[in-house]
């Protein structure tokens, strides 16, 4: 089946400990999101790509950076880890263009403690 | 700009009952609107969406939303609530021609046998 896949499922980093989340997509969609979702909130957005086009959130810290490399893989960058940061990151994708929209299929995340 | 405000945080219902989600949009353009299941430490779950057309949406597990644009509202219903249906909803918007997405805040349903 068609998914997005999210690697490692638990990680566990030090604090300061630069740490690289990865998500992969057998479904062909262009577009691929970074949300940041803790306890009992609304999942964030971090940033997105269209494409190879890089869409960075306006308070997005400069400490999370992200690489998409190919049209299948995108990677969250953590440079330095802080106490802050431990959440759910989920990566998701979806069809671009301004047509009918089919929503997003989410990974099933990667959960980020840091110690 | 869009928003979504979802009515309570934590909705308790009876194995049986009905269920009912509130879901507030605004939108400056007309908006799609989505509803999403998430369960413990798993990503997000379509579960249904509204693109313009019908606006009473059948989503999947027998949740059904109605698109009512004088109200502003997106409510998520199920006639019958199943023990399985324990997990946590969100709400969103996304208006048209844009690319993001924006949630609310999410409401835990629990489910007593």
């Amino acid at each position: 089946d068609a998914m997005v896949i999210q690697n490692p499922r638990y990680q566990v980093t030090q604090f300061g400990k630069p740490v690289t989340l990865s998500c992969s997509q057998t479904l062909n969609h262009n577009v691929m999101y970074w949300y940041q979702q803790k306890s009992s909130q609304a999942p964030k957005l971090l940033f997105h790509y269209y494409d190879k086009d890089f869409n960075n959130e306006a308070d997005t810290p400069d400490n999370f950076q992200s690489r998409r490399p190919n049209t299948s893989f995108c990677f969250l960058d953590i440079r330095s880890p802080g106490l802050g940061d431990a959440a759910m990151y989920l990566c998701a994708t979806s069809r671009g263009g301004t047509g009918a929209d089919y929503g997003y299929t989410f990974g099933s995340g990667t959960r980020l403690t840091v110690v | 700009a869009q928003s979504v405000t979802q009515l309570g945080s934590h909705v308790s219902v009876s194995e049986g009952a009905l269920v009912l989600l509130r879901c507030n949009y605004s939108s400056s353009v007309p908006p799609y609107l989505f509803w999403y299941v998430q369960y413990p430490n798993q990503g997000l779950q379509l579960l249904l969406k509204y693109t313009s057309a019908a606006t009473l949406v059948k989503g999947i597990n027998g949740f059904e939303a109605e698109f009512k644009k004088s109200e502003t509202s997106f409510h998520l219903t199920k006639p019958s609530a199943h023990m399985s249906d324990a997990a946590e909803y969100f709400c969103a918007v996304k208006p048209g021609g844009y690319q993001k997405v924006t949630f609310g805040t999410g409401t835990k349903l629990q489910v007593i046998p």
